[in-house]
């Protein structure tokens, strides 16, 4: 079974462009949620979707916004790029059980650098 | 590959030898726990999870302990091998029907040979 797929690997912008990732997650999985890796900050929850609705959001302000396709698939956005948004951002997938009990298989992550 | 963390607390343990990663969490009320390994230019990977109602769970090579009067994790690795060496993150789930993970610093295994 492939893993999840996150595209494209590396991205190199400048401040103020806007940026869109795109997630492909397991097949059959239905959750999709998004994290920020920095050095500085660690892993931070960004967004979580599960057919095709937000359901839960972290403190990252309104430039940062996602979706969710009928396929699963997952796109984030950030808008107006600044200089600290240059991080690895991961997206995980999950197959929601019952109980709410989900393991999250990691991509690879895209690496994105601002300028 | 990236630098996870330029500052994380490392762990230095002989090939062989068993290792032990701690962690505390952060919610009383979280009620679901799993232990990632993430290696350079790799995202985290699944090693273990464990739900409140254990404090104790076994794969293989690895145990996962939990105090949840401490809110205290722990991640045992047994034989520890050159390919350990890696970050390990613990993650919380605050509850079923939260839908978010809150992840810990991490900790930097270095295997020795």
């Amino acid at each position: 079974k492939a893993g999840v797929t996150q595209t494209p690997r590396y991205l190199i912008k400048t401040r103020g462009q806007q940026v869109t990732l795109s997630c492909s997650p397991i097949s059959g999985h239905r959750s999709v949620s998004w994290y920020q890796q920095t050095p500085g900050q660690g892993l931070q929850f960004l967004f979580e979707y599960f057919s095709e609705t937000q359901r839960n959001k972290g403190n990252f302000p309104g430039r940062f916004s996602g979706r969710q396709f009928s396929n699963s698939r997952s796109e984030m956005n950030v808008s107006t790029l600044e200089l600290g948004d240059s991080a690895l951002y991961l997206c995980a997938s999950s197959l929601v059980r019952s109980g709410g009990y989900n393991e999250q298989f990691f991509g690879p992550g895209t690496r994105l650098t601002v300028l | 590959g990236e630098s996870v963390g330029l500052h994380l607390p490392t762990l230095s343990v002989q090939e062989g030898d068993n290792s032990i990663i701690n962690c505390a969490y952060s919610n009383s009320a979280s009620d679901y726990f799993i232990w990632y390994k993430q290696e350079s230019g790799k995202g985290p990977q699944f090693i273990i999870d464990i739900r409140s109602n254990m404090d104790k769970r076994q794969g293989q090579r690895v145990t996962v302990l939990l105090n949840k009067t401490v809110k205290h994790l722990s991640l045992q690795i047994a034989a520890t091998q050159p390919g350990d060496s890696a970050v390990y993150f613990c993650a919380e789930m605050g509850g079923s029907g939260t839908y978010k993970y809150i992840f810990g610093t991490g900790t930097r295994l270095k295997v020795l040979a």
